[in-house]
């Protein structure tokens, strides 16, 4: 069955600093893979999209890369604040645009 | 303002009491989707719709039924509700499937079944 696996354990990281989140999956093949932010008890929301021809992706801050070899993304938040702090969801999404979502990562900024 | 809503935010219902969670969206979008956010399970995905009057199980659709009559509503219904329903529900919608600009997500409906 299809899996996605995002690192379930928070990521403390100091303000200015990068962090780096992983998404891996298995039995899948996504045409592209989404990520998306969530705040405690709000809807998620939209970051970056990045297709399975296309290896990077920036946005301001923000850095995608999607090796469909290791069936891997990584995401950069670089020069991170405290207003990044919050959880980091992939999405894996086929031609179809049905998306699976992992469980996502809690990224922790302090000043 | 562009934007998903749902209702309601929050409700409290009895096993077996059918209920219905709105979902609307104005940016005419054609994809819409409805998911479930529960501890540790993370999202997923109940039912989506690709247009009007085309839907399609995802990966937990048992106990619920949606309809996609006009563009821009979507609800969720809840025949029977049971205790194992209780869960955050978040709607949402894209151009299509593989629009740059993702999903837009609702706001939400906190739902709790006694």
């Amino acid at each position: 069955s299809q899996k996605i696996e995002q690192n379930s354990e928070a990521l403390n990281i100091q303000e200015g600093k990068t962090a780096t989140l992983t998404c891996n999956y298995t039995n899948y093949s996504p045409a592209y893979l989404q990520w998306y932010r969530q705040d405690p008890g709000r809807g998620p929301v939209f970051l970056l999209l990045i297709r399975e021809n296309e290896k990077e992706k920036r946005k301001e801050r923000l850095k995608v890369t999607f090796d469909t070899t290791l069936k891997q993304s990584l995401f950069h938040i670089t020069a991170s604040q405290p207003a990044d702090s919050a959880t980091y969801l992939c999405a894996p999404t086929d031609s179809w645009g049905k998306l699976q979502f992992g469980a996502g990562t809690q990224v922790v900024v302090t000043p | 303002e562009a934007q998903v809503t749902q209702n309601p935010r929050y409700l409290i219902t009895v096993t077996g009491k059918k209920l219905t969670v709105t979902c609307s969206q104005n940016m005419n979008h054609e994809y819409m989707s409805w998911y479930r956010q529960d501890p540790g399970l993370g999202l997923r995905q109940i039912y989506y719709s690709m247009n009007v009057e085309v839907t399609d199980k995802g990966d937990v659709p048992e106990g619920y039924k949606v309809s996609r009559k006009e563009k821009r509503n979507f609800p969720l219904i809840l025949e029977s509700p049971s205790p194992n329903q209780t869960s955050l529900y978040f709607c949402a919608s894209s151009l299509r499937g593989d629009s740059n600009y993702g999903y837009t997500f609702g706001s939400g409906t906190r739902l709790t079944v006694v």
